[in-house]
């Protein structure tokens, strides 16, 4: 089955704690991206990828990392730089731009939570 | 920079009724794309709109979409309590393959 996973599904982080989230996807889809959402609220773009080896900031970039050195892979890394971290994480993915067609397909989610 | 507002942001309807969610953007698209979210879940796709008058059904859900307006509805008809859940609207702008979503409408639908 074609899809995008997530791992891990619950995750905990310690204050001053790197965590690294995972996001996979066996579509042969060239974008991904990371957005964020707070209890309640919309979605917001951490950062996007449309080819691989090149990101992009989203709209919240500031601590957050991201690599994309597979086209199957882009993980997310929350760095103690961000100060409220607790929230729930999706990874999505799209065909690519240009393709006429940006209709995303979001992975189950990471829900982190900082004790 | 492309606006997305969707309305109402918070629906509560009975079953049975009848009820439009709006989608309003602020710069010319012609891709729109309507998703679904239940509580602690992920977002599901449930239509692509990919052209100006683009229609379209599934089950007691209908969407559309009038580029020239800016405007998208998400038409719910005859609701069950199924349906209960946060509908997003998402449209195409020029940074490359990005999506601006809306805010999102939660719906309750009673019985």
């Amino acid at each position: 089955d074609g899809g995008i996973t997530q791992s891990p599904k619950y995750l905990f982080r310690k204050e001053g704690q790197n965590v690294t989230l995972s996001c996979e996807q066996n579509l042969n889809h060239d974008a991904m991206y990371w957005y964020r959402q707070d209890p309640g609220q919309g979605l917001r773009l951490i950062y996007y990828s449309q080819i691989v080896n090149d990101f992009q900031k989203g709209d919240i970039a500031e601590g957050y990392s991201v690599s994309r050195e597979k086209k199957e892979s882009f993980p997310l890394t929350v760095t103690s730089a961000q100060k409220n971290p607790t929230a729930f994480y999706l990874c999505a993915s799209s065909i690519g731009w240009g393709q006429g067609n940006n209709e995303q397909f979001f992975g189950p989610g990471t829900r982190l939570t900082v004790l | 920079e492309l606006k997305v507002e969707q309305n109402p942001l918070f629906l509560s309807m009975q079953e049975g009724k009848n009820y439009t969610i709006y989608c309003n953007y602020s710069t010319t698209s012609d891709r729109l794309y309507w998703y679904r979210q239940d509580p602690g879940k992920s977002l599901e796709s449930l239509f692509v709109l990919l052209s100006n008058g683009a229609v379209k059904q599934e089950g007691r859900l209908m969407a559309s979409l009038d580029t020239k307006a800016r405007l998208s509805t998400l038409h719910i008809t005859a609701a069950v309590h199924d349906l209960s859940a946060t509908y997003f609207c998402a449209v195409d702008g020029t940074s490359g393959s990005r999506l601006t979503f809306g805010e999102g409408t939660q719906l309750t639908v009673n019985p």
